[in-house]
C-alpha cells in the first residue's frame, strides 16, 4: 500500500481563518514533505520532517505552521493567509529523509483563499 | 534549488511514441524519477531509476539516463490520449527531498 491521504480536497477560508490541511501514511516512511503548487509550476518545497522533527524550512512565511504529532500524521496549519497563498497543497513521504528514497505524493488539497 | 531543465511542450498523435527529454546539473542523486499530473490531480509516480543504471523499461515506459551529459529521458510507447497530463522529472538533489523541473505538458490528439 503506497499510499499518501490528504483532507481536505478542497478548502476556501477567509483571510482571518485558522484552518488545518492534514496528511496520513501508514507505510513506516520517516521522513514527511510539504509541498506549495501553484497553477502550471512545479512543486515547491516548504517543509520536510525526519524522524518527526523539522529539518528543512524552505523560508515559509510564519503564516504557514507544520506540525508532526506522529510518524503516521504531518499537519499544516493556516493563519491569516493571503490570496497569493491559494494554490494545491501536496503532501509526501519517503522512507528516510535521504536522497535515493522514493517519494509518495498524496493527490493534494485544493485551497483557495478569498 | 538545482536547474532542471524540461522542454516545455510536446504534442504527438495517438499510437506513436513520445520521448521527454531532461537535463540536470547535479549528479549527486541517488534516484531520478518521473511523475505524472493530471490536470486537477496530484502526482502520480510514473517510473524511477536508480543513477547506476543506464535504462529501466517498465511495460509501455523506458527511462534512459545518460550520466556523463546528465540527460534523462522518458519514452512511452504506443501513446494513448490517457498519457495527456504534465509529466515532471525530479531527483533527490542535496541530499532531501526533490527537485523539479517545470513539467512538459504532454498533448495527444487522436
Amino acid at each position: 500500500d503506497t499510499e499518501v491521504t490528504q483532507t481536505p480536497k478542497h478548502l476556501v477560508m477567509g483571510m482571518t481563518n485558522k484552518k488545518s490541511l492534514k496528511c496520513e501514511q501508514h507505510m513506516g516512511h520517516r521522513a514527511m514533505y510539504w509541498y506549495k503548487q501553484k497553477a502550471k509550476k512545479p512543486p515547491e518545497l516548504m517543509f520536510v520532517y525526519s524522524y518527526e522533527k523539522l529539518s528543512i524550512n524552505e523560508s515559509v512565511p510564519s503564516r504557514f505552521s507544520p506540525e508532526c504529532p506522529n510518524s503516521s500524521l504531518l499537519n499544516l496549519h493556516l493563519h491569516a493567509l493571503q490570496p497569493e497563498d491559494s494554490a494545491l497543497y501536496l503532501c509526501a513521504s519517503s522512507r528516510r529523509r535521504v536522497s535515493g528514497n522514493t517519494i509518495y505524493f498524496g493527490e493534494g488539497s485544493w485551497l483557495t483563499v478569498v | 534549488g538545482e536547474d532542471v531543465e524540461q522542454s516545455l511542450f510536446l504534442s504527438v498523435r495517438e499510437g506513436d511514441s513520445s520521448v521527454i527529454n531532461c537535463t540536470y546539473t547535479d549528479s549527486s542523486s541517488t534516484y531520478l524519477y518521473w511523475y505524472k499530473q493530471e490536470p486537477g490531480a496530484g502526482l502520480q509516480l510514473l517510473t524511477y531509476i536508480f543513477s547506476n543504471m543506464d535504462m529501466k523499461q517498465d511495460q509501455r515506459l523506458t527511462v534512459l539516463l545518460n550520466k556523463k551529459d546528465k540527460h534523462l529521458s522518458l519514452r512511452i510507447a504506443d501513446t494513448q490520449t490517457g498519457d495527456s497530463a504534465i509529466y515532471f522529472c525530479g531527483g533527490g538533489y542535496s541530499g532531501y527531498a526533490l527537485n523539479f523541473g517545470k513539467g512538459t505538458s504532454l498533448l495527444v490528439t487522436p
